[in-house]
């Protein structure tokens, strides 16, 4: 089965650049597809993009401006990067897939969450 | 985009209740709609896959039902540890998958 380790900085000043990175264990990288979703503090939860191993992404349209997915098949690890950031990308951010390969039957695994802060 | 509404956006129940919360999409999903349990601080728990499949390891106290732009998950008798907040969620063709936006269950 899949697990997921993610990692990146948790501390950004408005308009930086939010990176973070996911590195996939115990399963093949190809077949599946590779999500970002994030929780800002006391809310839902918001899809930000998913990718695949052959690198085509998937974007929420109210992101798609600001956001890059990537993916390193050689390290099996998968990257997000938000530019231009605000107040209102602080949240804790996840990575996440299904073991199905297909987003369709929900995502049953998830990395462990990572706290970012935008503060100037 | 496909919006999701849950209702109600909060609930309390005491242990034994059976409870029910609902989901209903902006436009026809079929059945591509999961369920997923968060206690606070942690990663969402996947419950109910495709409606109406329960996931692997889940009590069989939840279920899931509907199709089109209905849902409803049920948990038939409350346990301690089902208090949490439940977010379904549309994985629907191409569109961007989309969450509603929360029920919080609560101790009554």
């Amino acid at each position: 089965q899949v697990q997921l380790q993610q990692w990146g900085a948790g501390l950004l000043k408005p308009s930086e650049t939010l990176s973070l990175s996911c590195a996939v264990y115990g399963g093949s990288f190809s077949g599946y597809h590779w999500n970002w979703i994030r929780q800002p503090p006391g809310k839902g939860l918001e899809w930000i993009g998913e990718i695949n191993h052959s690198g085509s992404t998937n974007y929420n349209p109210s992101l798609e401006s600001r956001v890059t997915l990537s993916v390193d098949t050689s390290k099996n690890q998968f990257s997000l990067k938000l530019n231009s950031v605000t107040a209102a990308d602080t949240a804790v951010y996840y990575c996440a897939t299904s073991n199905s390969g297909t987003n369709s039957y929900g995502l049953d695994v998830w990395g462990q969450g990572t706290t970012v802060t935008v503060s100037s | 985009d496909i919006q999701m509404t849950q209702s109600p956006s909060s609930l309390s129940a005491s242990v034994g209740d059976r409870v029910s919360i609902t989901c209903r999409a902006s436009q026809s999903i079929s059945t591509f709609l999961n369920w997923y349990q968060q206690q606070p601080g942690k990663a969402p728990n996947l419950l109910i896959y495709a409606a109406s499949s329960l996931q692997s390891g889940v009590p069989s106290r939840f279920s899931g039902s509907g199709s089109g732009t209905d849902f409803t998950l049920t948990i038939s008798s409350l346990q301690p540890e089902d208090f949490a907040t439940y977010y379904c969620q549309q994985s629907y063709g191409n569109s961007p998958i989309t969450f509603g936006q929360g029920t919080r269950l609560e101790i009554k």
